[in-house]
């Protein structure tokens, strides 16, 4: 099966400064890369997603960037707030009947320091 | 429009009881999950359901049952809770392949 290792566990940043997070993924057939944030005490939310097809994708302030050849995909955050702040997962899925399994990066605690 | 809403959202047992967890989605999605997530463990898959009248086992299967009652619905029971299985219990559902999973807001729940 898929196997997700996400790096730093933890990301202390200043506001305004920018914080990237780093998955690696061990199936190259993976297609399907999405980030959750969950604030504490909540449900993890959907922020980005990307497939396989596409290299970058970019919705305001946060950018997702895919690299097949390597197995690794990264989150952007640029002028990151203070509700930033939270745990964010990457996954990844594998496609046809491997794609109702998602599976999760063991997450990234970010703190963003006013 | 609630998206997928998990009863209760938090529950103590003791060792060796039983309880049934609930989720339904109003969303019309075809697959649901369960999931657990502990400290530093991330969220791991414990049972799916691709569609209506199946279900396979997740990454951690142990302990746990799972019903997908209808298309909205998809319960987690637990027959003889044990400590190890103190955990926030969360469903998700999804439309399609390559969609994402959207997530309830959990259930706490401690067994002493």
């Amino acid at each position: 099966g898929e196997n997700v290792e996400q790096h730093p566990s933890t990301l202390s940043v200043q506001e305004g400064d920018s914080a990237v997070i780093k998955c690696t993924y061990s199936d190259s057939a993976s297609n399907y890369f999405p980030w959750y944030k969950q604030e504490l005490g909540k449900r993890p939310q959907l922020i980005i997603d990307i497939r396989s097809n596409v290299g970058e994708k970019k919705d305001q302030r946060i950018a997702v960037t895919l690299n097949k050849t390597a197995k690794h995909f990264s989150l952007h955050i640029t002028e990151t707030q203070p509700e930033d702040s939270a745990v964010y997962f990457c996954a990844a899925t594998l496609p046809g009947a491997g794609s109702y399994q998602l599976t999760f990066g063991k997450g990234t605690k970010l703190s963003v320091i006013p | 429009n609630a998206g997928v809403t998990q009863t209760p959202k938090f529950q103590v047992l003791k060792t060796g009881q039983s309880m049934t967890l609930q989720c339904a989605q109003d969303m019309n999605h075809n697959s649901m999950y369960w999931y657990r997530q502990d400290p530093g463990m991330g969220l791991r898959l414990i049972y799916y359901s691709a569609s209506e009248g199946t279900t396979d086992k997740g990454e951690v299967p142990n302990g746990y049952n799972v019903s997908r009652l209808n298309k909205r619905e998809f319960s987690l029971r637990l027959e003889s809770a044990a400590p190890s299985q103190t955990s926030v219990y969360f469903c998700a559902s999804r439309d399609r392949n390559n969609q994402p999973q959207h997530f309830g807001d959990g259930t706490r729940l401690s067994i002493l």
